[in-house]
């Protein structure tokens, strides 16, 4: 079956360390987003791609990296700069940006 | 930029009563809407959207959303819940002709359907 894979599910780091979060996808999308999860608020866009080899900002990416070196692969860096890194992420991907987005399980990320 | 907004929180209601979820959105031009759906354990899904033409788009599992221009809204209902709809609904804008699928999400919306 063609899906989105995030891993791990649940991941904890110590304070001040950069932890990298995956996100595989296999349905052959040309488009890859990236968004946190937290209570109350929704999900808000971190980074997103519409292509390999490119990238943009979304709207709360200070303290977040990504790369998209590859079509089905793009992870998120979670860098120490970023303030409250604890939350829920969530990696989807499109067609294009008229089709809605398919969504992976998501990873849980606790810093302390 | 576009904001989404889910004017209720939670919502607990019992089986086989009606269901409105209110949204509104700020922007203003043209807009896709989407309302999406997680079930306790499962990923999001797309429940419906709406791009143009008739603004009562119907969407799985008998949900239907209304849009209506002139209020910056788009409602999901359903006539008659049931336990399975339990989850949590999330309403999302993206404006047409903007670069990417900036989706922007309201707050979301906890739906507890009681036995």
């Amino acid at each position: 079956d063609g899906g989105i894979t995030q891993s791990p599910k649940y991941l904890f780091r110590k304070e001040g360390q950069n932890v990298t979060l995956s996100c595989e996808q296999n349905l052959n999308h040309d488009a890859m987003y990236w968004y946190r999860q937290d209570p109350g608020q929704g999900l808000r866009l971190i980074y997103y791609s519409q292509i390999v080899n490119d990238f943009q900002k979304g709207d709360i990416a200070e303290g977040y990296s990504v790369s998209r070196e590859k079509k089905e692969s793009f992870p998120l860096t979670v860098t120490s700069a970023q303030k409250n890194p604890t939350a829920f992420y969530l990696c989807a991907s499109s067609q294009d940006r008229d089709s809605p987005l398919h969504f992976g399980n998501g990873t849980r990320l606790t810093v302390t | 930029a576009q904001s989404v907004s889910q004017h209720n929180h939670h919502v607990i209601l019992s089986e086989a009563a009606s269901l409105e979820l209110g949204c509104n959105y700020s922007y203003g031009g043209t807009v896709n809407l989407f309302w999406y759906v997680q079930y306790p354990g499962q990923h999001l899904q797309l429940l419906l959207k709406y791009f143009s033409g008739d603004p009562l788009v119907k969407g799985i599992k008998g949900f239907e959303a209304e849009f209506i221009k002139s209020k910056f809204s788009f409602n999901l209902r359903k006539p008659s819940v049931q336990w399975s709809d339990t989850a949590e609904y999330f309403c999302a804008v993206n404006p047409q002709g903007a670069a990417g699928n900036k989706l922007t999400f309201g707050g979301g919306t906890r739906v507890l359907v009681k036995p």
